[in-house]
């Protein structure tokens, strides 16, 4: 049992170009988040998924796209790469149901370190 | 304005201590108050929680809620070097079904 696997783990990017993260968790969680991390900063929301095929934005969604195709993976894109996008991206999953306290543990992904320059 | 506050510190207190962590937070409809531990180069995990007011214990960790004062606090008794780390508080609640994060404490114990 895996968890949640975030690749790649670290990425260096010039200006402009593009890439995907991927995060695939074995759960069968319904709840994926995507969040950045940067000093001072916390943990902020980017995008997140309540489901196969639904994403919805978060706290700092520009720059960034998401899709859900399937239920285990849930991938991160930038299409055009900044230098302020230079940060630690988590990935994060969590249970579904109609009882909100099984939200509260989200298990989450060693994170992928990227630099933009 | 961010939803939840949380003082980044650092926070650097002597072995034995007890240490006390807060979050401050803005939407009134949040419900569950979770509190996160992240070490170094690795993903948070989930300490403990609590549900509404109150506290709630667990070994050397204490959770405390107050939500007519919007604020939320996690003690820690006896601390250990083990225990030096970053911590996150994380509420969620009112229907919403993100999970939002403070800032984050850094934390040092040390020996």
């Amino acid at each position: 049992n895996a968890g949640v696997t975030q690749t790649p783990k670290f990425r260096v990017l010039k200006t402009g170009q593009s890439m995907t993260l991927l995060c695939a968790q074995d759960m069968n969680h319904e709840y994926m988040y995507w969040y950045r991390q940067d000093p001072g900063m916390g943990l902020r929301l980017i995008h997140y998924s309540v489901g196969e095929g639904t994403t919805a934005k978060g706290e700092v969604p520009d720059g960034y796209n998401v899709s859900r195709l399937k239920k285990q993976n849930f991938l991160l894109g930038l299409e055009s790469a900044a230098p302020s996008q230079t940060s630690v991206y988590f990935c994060a999953s969590s249970y579904s149901t109609t009882d909100e306290k099984a939200w509260t543990e989200a298990f989450f992904g060693q994170g992928t370190r990227l630099t933009v320059v | 304005q961010k939803e939840v506050e949380q003082d980044p510190g650092p926070l650097s207190v002597p072995e034995g201590a007890i240490v006390s962590l807060n979050c401050t937070y803005s939407n009134s409809a949040f419900q569950y108050f979770m509190w996160y531990r992240q070490y170094s180069r690795k993903g948070p995990e989930l300490l403990m929680y609590t549900y509404s007011s109150g506290n709630k214990e667990d070994g050397r960790f204490t959770a405390q809620v107050d939500k007519s004062s919007k604020y939320i606090s996690l003690f820690i008794r006896d601390s250990q070097p083990s225990d030096s780390a970053t911590y996150l508080c994380a509420m969620l609640g009112g229907g919403a079904q993100k999970l939002v994060f403070g800032q984050g404490t850094r934390l040092t114990i040390n020996p």
